[in-house]
């Protein structure tokens, strides 16, 4: 199956501070990208879907400016979370679609806020 | 709105055996089902795909079943082994022109040595 690429695996930042997430695929274009957002023992939860080029389209409840999202290049999607709080401590999932039917998924970023 | 259930929520088996983990969505107006595995602090790795107008797909001992007009999808694992493993997760997307997933809640399997 096709490779998508999320760096960092793991990042530790201090509250007030803006953390960045990548998400690449790797042997494909990406023509849309999606940032997940998943709870301990829970499912995901979907943040944002982006399209290259275009603003991204967030879902109810997620806050725009709180989690920027630019999606710049077909094969490049980065969520910023910006002036991050303990509450945004969390696991962080991108997955990106082609021109094939199913969706590939990153390996996910661990973010803690302290 | 569409809600996806995943009932048990956590399994346990002794290696070997064969098991079946259930998947049911409410909605059965979808375009495709698809089956994850997500081991600890790790992203899911894609299964197996469903598409609406099929009726099984299968990935050496991996079987997934999908029946559209009762909502349910069910992964059978044969001879299961430690590796197995994992969090399972179905999810299921509406349309064609719509690419969102929806996620079920997941069942955590472990596999007994």
């Amino acid at each position: 199956g096709a490779v998508v690429s999320q760096h960092p695996s793991r990042v530790i930042c201090k509250s007030g501070t803006s953390v960045k997430i990548e998400c690449r695929s790797l042997d494909f274009q990406a023509t849309t990208m999606f940032w997940y957002r998943q709870f301990p023992k829970k499912s995901l939860m979907l943040m944002a879907t982006s399209n290259e080029g275009s603003k991204a389209t967030y879902e109810q409840g997620v806050e725009k400016d709180k989690f920027l999202i630019n999606h710049a290049s077909l094969t490049l999607s980065t969520l910023t979370v910006t002036s991050a709080h303990p509450e945004d401590s969390s696991f962080y999932i991108c997955s990106a679609r082609g021109g094939t039917l199913e969706a590939f998924f990153g390996q996910g970023t661990r973010l803690t806020v302290v | 709105k569409q809600e996806v259930t995943q009932i048990p929520a956590a399994l346990s088996v002794p290696e070997g055996e064969n098991l079946v983990l259930n998947c049911s969505f409410t909605d059965s107006a979808i375009y495709n089902l698809q089956w994850f595995r997500q081991d600890p602090g790790k992203g899911l790795t894609s299964l197996l795909l469903i598409q609406s107008s099929q009726r099984e797909q299968t990935s050496g001992r991996l079987n997934a079943s999908l029946d559209k007009s009762s909502g349910r999808s069910t992964l059978y694992i044969a001879a299961s082994q430690p590796g197995d493993s994992a969090t399972y997760l179905c999810a299921v997307r509406p349309n064609f022109g719509n690419e969102k997933l929806t996620f079920g809640t997941g069942t955590r399997l472990t596999i007994i040595p």
